[in-house]
């Protein structure tokens, strides 16, 4: 089962910044916490990850709380393109363990 | 990131025949590969894992015998749906991690199958 917990939907303007947030209140010191996002009719793609530390690269930046028990996920500047399913998964650093999804937060980037 | 590649990315076949999908790993080695499926509006669900030598484990309720998996090199896996109904018609998803590098798994394109 997932581990997580996040808003079914969410719509963000064009241009503005998307905070999706995560619940994760049950995980474990050794698990890490993965977004992917899902474009229609595609693969799931990798954005990130972070132990604890805030994380930052070219498409996102990841926000842990202090207690680990919930994340944010934002995107700076939302294209159209954003428009996804985004998935929050946490997951012990085990190479043999695989990614379990929930449903997952449909973001709608509006123009 | 690394590049997972899958093929065919849809493909329609009659019931009671066999579709053989592939799933190769451009860029790195993969020791361990999952394979998932995807009905509409749904998450994505584990099928199998599968090691390279050695048997695929399979979650419950998926039948071994009838998707095949073969993960004969670090760099290809390949799921075979036989005998396919059309209630196997859905969105078949492969991921590889790299062994040795980052943890972070890589997702196929998909592939649509329609058992008609």
């Amino acid at each position: 089962d997932a581990k997580t917990t996040q808003p079914p939907s969410m719509d963000c303007a064009e241009g503005r910044a998307a905070n999706l947030p995560c619940n994760h209140s049950t995980i474990s010191g050794n698990e890490y916490v993965y977004w992917y996002r899902q474009i229609h009719s595609q693969g799931p793609q990798y954005i990130i990850h972070g132990l604890k530390n805030n994380e930052t690269n070219e498409m996102a930046s990841l926000i842990i709380t202090e207690d680990r028990k919930s994340s944010t996920l934002i995107l700076p500047h939302a294209t159209l393109r954003d428009t996804a399913v985004y998935y929050c998964i946490v997951r012990a650093d085990n190479y043999g363990q695989n990614f379990v999804f929930g449903p997952g937060t449909r973001l709608s980037v509006l123009p | 990131g690394a590049v997972v590649s899958q093929h065919p990315s849809r493909v329609i076949c009659k019931s009671g025949t066999s579709v053989k999908i592939e799933c190769r790993s451009l860029d790195f080695q993969a020791t361990t590969m999952f394979w998932y499926r995807q009905f509409p509006k749904q998450s994505l669900m584990l099928m199998a894992t599968s090691n390279e030598g050695s048997k695929a484990t399979y979650e419950q309720g998926v039948e071994k015998d009838k998707f095949l998996i073969n993960h004969a090199s670090l760099t290809l896996s390949t799921l075979t749906v036989t005998s396919a109904h059309p209630e196997d018609s859905s969105f078949y998803i492969c991921s590889a991690r790299d062994g040795t590098g980052p943890t972070e798994a890589f997702f196929g394109q998909g592939t649509r199958l329609t058992v008609v």
